[in-house]
């Protein structure tokens, strides 16, 4: 049973505009979500999290979205650029547990 | 300052051989956790340790094991290696605070290949 979904394996989006990209998970004690990018060959890079008690946090081109009574996160990225190209996983964990990972989805930015 | 580092890269052992992969966790982290990351999937939890000890552990054999040292390095050990266990291993170090929640930062991986 995943319990972090992401429904959408890919995204095309063209440069300049938002990057939407979307995260479901069932279990609702979890208290802490994070994104992270993954280019090939390099390791999966922090990109930004939420905690439970907030609904947005934004860092520079990047703002996540949590809607807790949907157990739905988003991330969106304005402007995108083709550097943003990659595979985006969402995570979750309750409170010191590990993180449990959706399958990620690849995100292409065209120029 | 030096992210996470894992050695090797890349390796290729055989079914039935024995595997050792290296973590340096990131200068002031002091807790370091081990994923699988098979093709079309995201990384699957498989053990973390935090001072010198086995903190939490995932759904995962016990041919699966691991170590960590007194500067909190760490490494993973594979025993009667399968072919369902090629995959990328990543290495995942964090600063392990007394109260909430810990942002974990991951090294490049090492893409073990089992024939």
């Amino acid at each position: 049973d995943q319990q972090v979904k992401q429904n959408s394996p890919s995204l095309s989006v063209q440069e300049g505009r938002i990057s939407i990209l979307n995260c479901d998970y069932t279990n609702s004690m979890f208290d802490y979500f994070l994104w992270y990018k993954k280019y090939p060959a390099e390791g999966p890079t922090f990109l930004i999290s939420i905690s439970s008690i907030k609904d947005k946090n934004e860092d520079g081109r990047f703002t996540v979205f949590l809607n807790k009574s949907a157990k739905h996160l988003s991330l969106h990225i304005v402007p995108s650029q083709p550097g943003d190209s990659a595979v985006y996983f969402c995570a979750a964990s309750v409170g010191n547990t590990p993180l449990v990972f959706g399958k990620g989805t690849r995100l292409s930015v065209i120029a | 300052d030096a992210g996470v580092t894992q050695s090797p890269t890349h390796l290729i052992k055989t079914r039935g051989q024995q595997v050792t992969l290296r973590c340096s966790p990131k200068s002031g982290h002091d807790t370091v956790s081990w994923y699988q990351q098979a093709l079309g999937q995201g990384p699957q939890f498989i053990f973390q340790y935090y001072e010198e000890e086995e903190r939490q552990r995932g759904n995962f054999p016990d041919r699966f094991s691991g170590h960590q040292f007194p500067n909190y390095s760490s490494e993973l050990n594979v025993n009667a290696l399968l072919l369902g266990d090629s995959a990328l291993y990543l290495c995942a170090s964090s600063f392990s605070p007394t109260t909430g929640q810990e942002t974990q930062y991951f090294g490049p991986g090492t893409r073990l290949l089992v024939l």
